[in-house]
């Protein structure tokens, strides 16, 4: 199955490390990537190839995987991470397959 | 920089044929893949699609059967075609370029741009 799951929601302490999860069987053998969606915005590609960073996002931002469970960290949390994160991979036929999403609040 | 503009009706009945167009402007559309992404109100985002500039094609296999995607390189412009609309159609559409790279034997896909969106409801 190439289905991933995210937590529905977390919460962070302002400058507190927050991890969010994403597991699915595809993850053993595709590498993830992380969008970054605010309100009333398109999303953002923040992490691909596992763990390189886009061009302009800050370094606290990190990914990471191993075995069926990739994730992304925000180490030092910061008022404007507030958002909504997606996974992200792609089947055998390297179609999209997005998570269910994780709503972040900054607290 | 390249930017991408959705356009298209924002209202369309139950059972009619959604179409929608993305206009690249900053820069070609060749040699790079086009998607289509949507957002359904308090729901996860969706792919939909995606279409090289030769008019190659891979679809989400959960809507493939009403889907279906084209490109005009003379206009600089991609467009989406969904039939047999129903209200879960109803949705923040996004069209995209995607990035294409070879990791470790498989091809990756990345969004890397994206337009801001149109919204589309469907009601009769």
């Amino acid at each position: 199955s190439s289905e991933l799951t995210q937590d529905p929601a977390v919460s962070v302490a302002l400058g507190q490390t927050v991890r969010i999860t994403c597991q699915g069987d595809s993850l053993r053998t595709f590498y993830a990537s992380w969008y970054q969606q605010k309100p009333g915005q398109a999303p953002v590609l923040v992490i691909y190839d596992k763990n390189n960073r886009r061009s302009g996002i800050p370094d606290r931002f990190s990914g990471s995987s191993s075995g069926n469970t990739a994730s992304l960290t925000i180490t030092g949390a910061q008022a404007e991470d507030e958002a909504d994160y997606y996974c992200n991979s792609r089947d055998s036929n390297t179609n999209h397959v997005f998570g269910s999403g994780t709503k972040v609040t900054v607290l | 920089q390249v930017q991408l503009q959705e356009s298209g009706p924002g209202l369309v009945k139950p059972s009619e044929t959604l179409s929608l167009t993305c206009t690249v402007s900053g820069g070609s559309i060749s040699t790079y893949f086009w998607s289509w992404i949507r957002l359904p109100a308090g729901k996860g985002l969706e792919w939909i699609g995606r279409i090289y500039t030769t008019g190659s094609t891979n679809y989400n296999p959960s809507l493939k059967s009403r889907v279906t995607m084209s490109v005009d390189s003379s206009k600089n412009q991609f467009s989406l075609e969904l039939n047999s609309i129903t209200a879960a159609d109803t949705a923040m559409y996004y069209c995209a370029r995607e990035v294409r790279e070879v990791l470790s034997g498989y091809y990756y896909y990345y969004i890397d741009v994206w337009g801001k969106g149109t919204t589309v409801t469907v009601s009769s």
